[in-house]
């Protein structure tokens, strides 16, 4: 399975933008780029998923480079509630599972 | 609607015991997943199942864990002489059909502790 790489963690101030990057050199034509988070005590939910084009949902945008071997998760404006730690995972196009492999995150810190 | 709950949200047992960790997924879904957190790693996956039959089992630790999910709703994971090292938090998560782009949704987790 090809693997992800995320910085150990960032900071952030409220209501100011956040970029979270992920590197994935060696994502396949057929992996699905997704982002959980997890809040603290909580279990993982969903954020946002994508293929080859930029996606924008209510909770985020996920900017994907032209050659696939990046992505960055940003989120728009900070909020307090959005300090958590961020996956970056990749699953292969019918996967018969879709099992989610994790790595270690990027823990986000959000400053007032 | 209701999410996925699990229960118990704290167990605590000595080491060598029997213990069971239930799953209520959400409604509906056909897919159903466990995994198993450690403090300050990220969640490993344990188990799938596809309706009532185990998919894929193949982050099962050892012999040791089992799980079941007898009606293709309710899940339990099952593990038996506990060890030290199996204190963690179990999640359980599920999704409508297991396919690659379906969000899975996480329930809160059962902490374990083995003493």
């Amino acid at each position: 399975d090809a693997k992800t790489t995320q910085p150990n963690s960032m900071e952030s101030n409220e209501e100011e933008p956040v970029h979270l990057p992920c590197n994935h050199s060696t994502i396949s034509g057929t992996d699905y780029i997704h982002w959980y988070r997890q809040l603290p005590s909580q279990g993982p939910e969903y954020v946002i998923h994508g293929l080859t084009s930029n996606v924008n949902n209510r909770m985020a945008s996920l900017a994907i480079a032209e050659d696939r071997k990046s992505s960055t998760l940003i989120l728009h404006r900070a909020t307090l509630r959005d300090a958590a730690v961020y996956y970056c995972i990749l699953i292969r196009r019918s996967s018969n599972t879709g099992k989610l492999i994790f790595g270690q995150g990027t823990t986000l810190q959000v400053k007032p | 609607g209701a999410g996925v709950s699990q229960t118990p949200s704290n167990k605590v047992t000595e080491k060598g015991k029997y213990v069971e960790l239930r799953c209520d997924p959400i409604s509906g879904h056909t897919a159903l997943y466990w995994y198993r957190q450690s403090l300050g790693q990220g969640p490993e996956f344990l188990i799938y199942f596809q309706g009532t039959g185990a998919a894929d089992d193949s982050g099962l630790p050892n012999d040791r864990f089992f799980a079941v999910r007898p009606e293709g709703s309710v899940s339990t994971l099952k593990i038996q002489r506990t060890e030290r090292g199996d204190s963690a938090v179990y999640l359980c998560a599920s999704s409508l059909d297991g396919r690659d782009n379906n969000e899975q949704f996480f329930g809160p987790g059962t902490r374990l502790t083995v003493l």
